[in-house]
């Protein structure tokens, strides 16, 4: 099992790009997640998808849109990247009920000049 | 609003030491608290927590729940270099299927 995987490792772009980082997980879970952390900041939720079909906001969705492609995937999308959206994402997942952990990917650390 | 505190912000320990983490949380309708590791990379699991006062262990890592007073401890004994990392705290509620997670307590352990 690879468990999930999120490509890519890295990303520098340019104010006003866009790009997808994908993420897919083998554990057939069925909840996934999209975080960003920055520095004295934690993990912050950006978007969730309880379920295929199904995506919601979390705390800080302003400039990302997400696509639950199918169970194993959930892609994250920058349309026009901005400076501030300079951290690094993970992509999480977990079984749902609240007896079950998440298990994260190894991120994305994504660099906006 | 929930919210997920957890103190101090950083520790630095000399080996051998034992050090306490606290975690503390306000939220509406709590199902679990989970504690992680991060050395760099992606957070590692490490406990999760439903019920007051039964103590989880892990070798030299312990964790307690206190559902009465909203507050977690993660405990580590006998500290090595190797627990140098970030600890964050979570919370996971029983509505919807959201994780929020505290800013973490950065360890380091000084040989």
């Amino acid at each position: 099992n690879a468990g999930v995987t999120q490509t890519p490792k890295f990303q520098v772009l340019k104010t006003g790009q866009s790009m997808t980082l994908q993420c897919a997980q083998d554990m057939n879970h069925n909840s996934m997640y999209w975080y960003r952390q920055d520095p004295g900041m934690g993990l912050r939720l950006i978007y969730y998808s309880a379920s295929e079909g199904t995506t919601d906001k979390g705390e800080v969705p302003n400039g990302y849109n997400v696509s639950r492609l199918n169970k194993r995937e959930f892609s994250l999308r920058l349309e026009s990247a901005a400076p501030s959206q300079t951290s690094v994402y993970f992509c999480a997942s977990s079984e749902v009920g609240g007896a079950y952990e998440q298990y994260f990917g190894p991120g994305t650390r994504l660099t906006v000049t | 609003e929930d919210k997920v505190v957890q103190s101090p912000l950083s520790l630095v320990v000399h080996e051998g030491d034992t050090v306490t983490l606290n975690c503390s949380y306000e939220v509406t309708n709590f199902r679990s608290l989970l504690w992680y590791k991060q050395e760099k990379k992606a957070p590692t699991f490490l406990f999760m927590l439903t019920s007051s006062g039964i103590e989880k262990k892990s070798g030299r890592l312990s964790s307690i729940l206190d559902k009465k007073e909203l507050f977690s401890i993660l405990n580590i004994t006998a500290t090595q270099t190797g627990d140098s990392a970030v600890y964050l705290c979570a919370v996971r509620l029983n509505t919807g299927n959201q994780f929020y997670f505290g800013t973490g307590t950065s360890l380091t352990v000084i040989p």
